[in-house]
């Protein structure tokens, strides 16, 4: 079975700076879509960015960035000159290509940005 | 543009009563999923819906049920509440045959055990 791993359970990150947050994932699928999502407190998930994971290009949007290591089954997020709107809890996500069914979530990251 | 849309936002119950939980998913989405999220925890996957089919269960207890109705929309009945069942529930709905493969979220409807 997939299992989605994040290992940080909370980071913090002053304004303005970077912060990079981990996740791995365990499965045996060749095609698969990853996934971070952002959930302020009480509110909806928000997708952030997505990778499929046939694109050799990490993904990018904005500010937010990945570093998609396929052999390795590493997907990290990385948070660019953040603001204090990035503070939520972050989750990664896999689904696989076939079994769309199938959407697994890691464990989260909250993420604290200090002014 | 469209979004999912939940109802109702929040609730408050007994325990040992029924809830019912809306799920309007964005038009032409034609799956759909629900997840129980407790405090501090990650989304948990109950059940899913393909063309008003359940396609998939997962930790759903068996005093809850859900369909999905000919218009799309779904519903998830909680009978017997316990104070364990307070929590976000929220409804995701995606196109399955979309190259995205990205769900979408509804704002969630909080359940209050009491």
């Amino acid at each position: 079975a997939q299992t989605v791993t994040q290992s940080q359970p909370e980071m913090s990150v002053q304004e303005a700076e970077t912060v990079t947050l981990s996740c791995t994932y365990d499965t045996s699928e060749s095609d698969y879509y990853l996934f971070w999502y952002k959930q302020p407190p009480s509110r909806q998930m928000i997708l952030v960015i997505r990778q499929e994971a046939y694109k050799q290009q990490n993904a990018t949007e904005n500010r937010f960035s990945v570093n998609f290591q396929k052999a390795a089954k590493s997907f990290s997020l990385k948070i660019s000159d953040s603001q204090l709107g990035d503070a939520a809890m972050y989750f990664c996500a896999y689904r696989g290509e076939y079994n769309f069914n199938k959407f697994y979530f890691g464990s989260g990251t909250k993420l604290n940005v200090k002014p | 543009a469209a979004g999912v849309i939940q109802s109702p936002r929040h609730l408050i119950k007994e325990k040992r009563e029924t809830a019912t939980l809306k799920c309007y998913p964005i038009p032409r989405h034609d799956t759909v999923y629900w997840y129980q999220q407790g405090p501090g925890q990650d989304p948990q996957f109950l059940i899913s819906f393909y063309e008003k089919m359940q396609s998939d269960k997962g930790s759903i207890p068996d005093r809850f049920s859900a369909q999905q109705f000919s218009d799309y929309h779904s519903e998830l009945n909680m009978s017997s509440l316990e104070l364990g069942d307070s929590a976000l529930y929220f409804c995701a709905s995606s196109f399955r045959q979309g190259l995205s493969g990205e769900l979408f979220f509804g704002e969630g409807s909080r359940l209050t055990v009491l």
